[in-house]
This record gives structure tokens, sequence and C-alpha cells, in this order.
């Protein structure tokens, strides 16, 4: 079982609608999660992190988190094309060998217009 | 601020080549990493140096060797490249490797290609 799980996608949804990206990882140490965002031939952004469970929310992006459940999700309301990249989860242990971050294979998402 | 840098962008070897990726970063942080990306295997950790004259083992340190030197820089040497180094090399860097907050930001990538 991979450590950090993603759909590879793609995930295409109209214009103007509520894209859901999800993640789930192996380690329950697991304490930190970021939402990356890489456009094709660039580099990865950080858009979102997240460390409690619930919702944290950051304009358009709403990020969730759910520990018992070991998932994570992103939400990006009134989707636009500009939104149309290759979404990365990650997450970090704390402590010894589980700090490092763990990278998802990422979820292509493409915003129809 | 110019945040991370990466040279060079682009690179084609031959397979027994050697060379070397520099990296830099300006904010003044103390942990860096560089990571391989291929397609449909995500970004792997090859090193990290947690701080100045520390460097450790990633997922795939195999073929690499790395130098910090100095706070700001931090090099990755390819000593005989292979085919199987074909790949996109990120250099990120972070504040501190051990704090869960801790953010980890990208440099844009160097595309090298082992013939």
């Amino acid at each position: 079982q991979k450590e950090v799980e993603q759909n590879s996608g793609p995930l295409s949804v109209p214009e103007g609608a509520i894209a859901s990206l999800n993640c789930t990882y192996s380690d329950r140490v697991s304490q930190s999660f970021f939402w990356y965002r890489q456009y094709s031939g660039k580099s990865p952004e950080l858009i979102m992190s997240i460390y409690s469970n619930g919702d944290k929310e950051d304009g358009r992006f709403t990020a969730q988190l759910n520990k018992a459940s070991q998932y994570v999700s992103l939400l990006i309301r009134d989707s636009q094309p500009s939104d149309s990249a290759t979404y990365l989860c990650a997450v970090k242990g704390y402590g010894g060998a589980t700090n490092k971050l763990i990278f998802g294979t990422g979820t292509l998402l493409a915003v129809q217009p | 601020n110019a945040g991370v840098t990466q040279t060079p962008k682009f690179q084609v070897l031959k397979t027994g080549q050697s060379m070397t990726l520099q990296c830099a970063q300006d904010m003044n942080h103390n942990s860096m990493y560089w990571y391989r990306q291929d397609p449909g295997m995500g970004l792997r950790l090859i090193y990290y140096s947690a701080s100045e004259g520390t460097t450790d083992k990633g997922e795939v340190p195999n073929g690499y060797n790395v130098s910090r030197l100095n706070k700001r820089e931090f090099s990755l040497r390819l000593e005989s490249a292979a085919p199987s180094q074909t790949s996109v090399y990120f250099c990120a860097s972070s504040e501190r490797l051990a704090g869960y907050t801790d953010t980890q930001y990208f440099g844009p990538g160097t595309r090298l290609t082992v013939l």
C-alpha cells in the first residue's frame, strides 16, 4: 500500500462547478497535510496546509481533514480554467524518521470552459 | 527575493558523464532537499540537509551525492549518469525539518535527459 494515495484522474469539471480532490494516507502518526498545485512543466506551489481535524477555508479553496479515517480532501469552488493543473497531496509526520514530506502521485484536474 | 533557484534548467548527458546540479535559496532556511519527479511516481526524496553541515539519504539516493556548501547552497552530483536518472529534479527549502507546520518551497526544476 502506498503511503499517500490519490486518484490520478483526470478529473474533469465544468467551469463554475466544485472540484473535489481526495487523498488517503497510511501512517497514523502523520501530523501535517499540504496541498500543492503544479502546472504542466512548472514546479509545485503550496496552496493549502491543514493540521487539525475539520475544515480550513482560504478563498475558493477548502481543505478538509479527518485523521480518524486518514483522509484529506481539497474542494475548489467556482472552478476556473486557470485551476487546471495537477494537485499533489503531501503528508508529514512529526519527529524522527517520520518528519519528511511524503507526496502522492497527484490528481490531474481539467476545468472545461 | 528570488526564493529557490536552480541551474541549469535543461541538461542532456551521455551515459557515464558526470554533472552537478546547483541550488540556492535566499530565504535563510535551515533545511534543503533534492527530489526527482517521474511520470506516475510522484516526487521522491533523493537527499536532504536538515541544517548546514548535515546531509542524509532520502528514499532514492543511489547514484547521487550531495554537498551542503553553506546555508544557502545545496548541490546534487551525478558521478556516472545512467538513463534511469532521466527525470525532472527539484530543489526545495524549508525553515526547519522537524516543525510540523514547516512548509517546503520549490525551485523551478532541472530537466535532465541521459542518453
